[in-house]
């Protein structure tokens, strides 16, 4: 069955550190790996990876895709209070009729 | 614990058909959260319940959309009449706590398609 394992599942660091989530999965075929920011009600996308080894960046977040290895992992530098937040990677089977598959998401608190 | 459950995996139906589709909770959880996903609009969320009452249904795109939960362990989202736009994945997810940075934990979703 596919699966999707975030780690870890919670972690706390200081305004100013470096964070580094990691995604890693199962699927019998693979199109796409998006992760995605929860603060609030709603998850808000952040990166859409299908090719390995190309890095995705949005101001201090970067992401990368390791197709071989399965796995991704998501880069926040100088974290602020207001990256406070659930991340969340899904999985997006090559599958006609395969439904994304969410990992349980990474809780993270950064504290001032 | 199973995870959120939900059913059917894949739904097609004609124009003018009513949908329901199902959820149950993770046990012991009191949010639970029907969002849809598109490749067009990317993931919203439609309504959530707290205690099996709606909080907030802002996001329900229509009259033609309904929820309801009746109880702790069952929710349903009811589209009727269906239009092809309604053809997405219909993820539900539950969370023991409705803060923020509380995890929401997705079922498998719904794939939803509407001829």
């Amino acid at each position: 069955e596919d699966k999707v394992v975030q780690s870890p599942l919670s972690l706390v660091v200081h305004e100013g550190d470096t964070v580094t989530l990691n995604c890693s999965y199962e699927v019998t075929n693979f199109r796409s790996l998006l992760w995605y920011k929860q603060e609030k009600k709603a998850p808000t996308f952040l990166f859409m990876l299908t090719s390995s080894g190309i890095e995705k960046k949005s101001g201090r977040l970067s992401s990368i895709l390791d197709k071989k290895e399965l796995f991704s992992i998501l880069n926040i530098t100088a974290t602020q209070t207001g990256d406070s937040a659930v991340y969340l990677c899904a999985v997006e089977p090559d599958n006609y009729g395969q439904n994304f598959v969410f990992g349980p998401g990474t809780r993270l608190s950064v504290l001032p | 614990d199973a995870g959120v459950i939900q059913s059917p995996r894949h739904e097609v139906t004609e124009m003018g058909q009513e949908v329901t589709l199902r959820c149950k909770p993770i046990s012991g959880h009191d949010y639970l959260f029907w969002y849809r996903q598109t490749m067009m609009r990317g993931l919203e969320l439609l309504i959530y319940f707290n205690n099996n009452v709606p909080i907030d249904d802002s996001g329900m795109p229509e009259d033609r959309f309904s929820a309801k939960m009746p109880n702790a362990s069952f929710s349903t989202l009811k589209i009727q009449p269906s239009e092809p736009r309604d053809s997405a994945v219909y993820f539900c997810a539950s969370s023991s706590n409705g803060e923020i940075q509380e995890t929401q934990y997705f079922g498998p979703g719904t794939r939803l398609l509407v001829l």
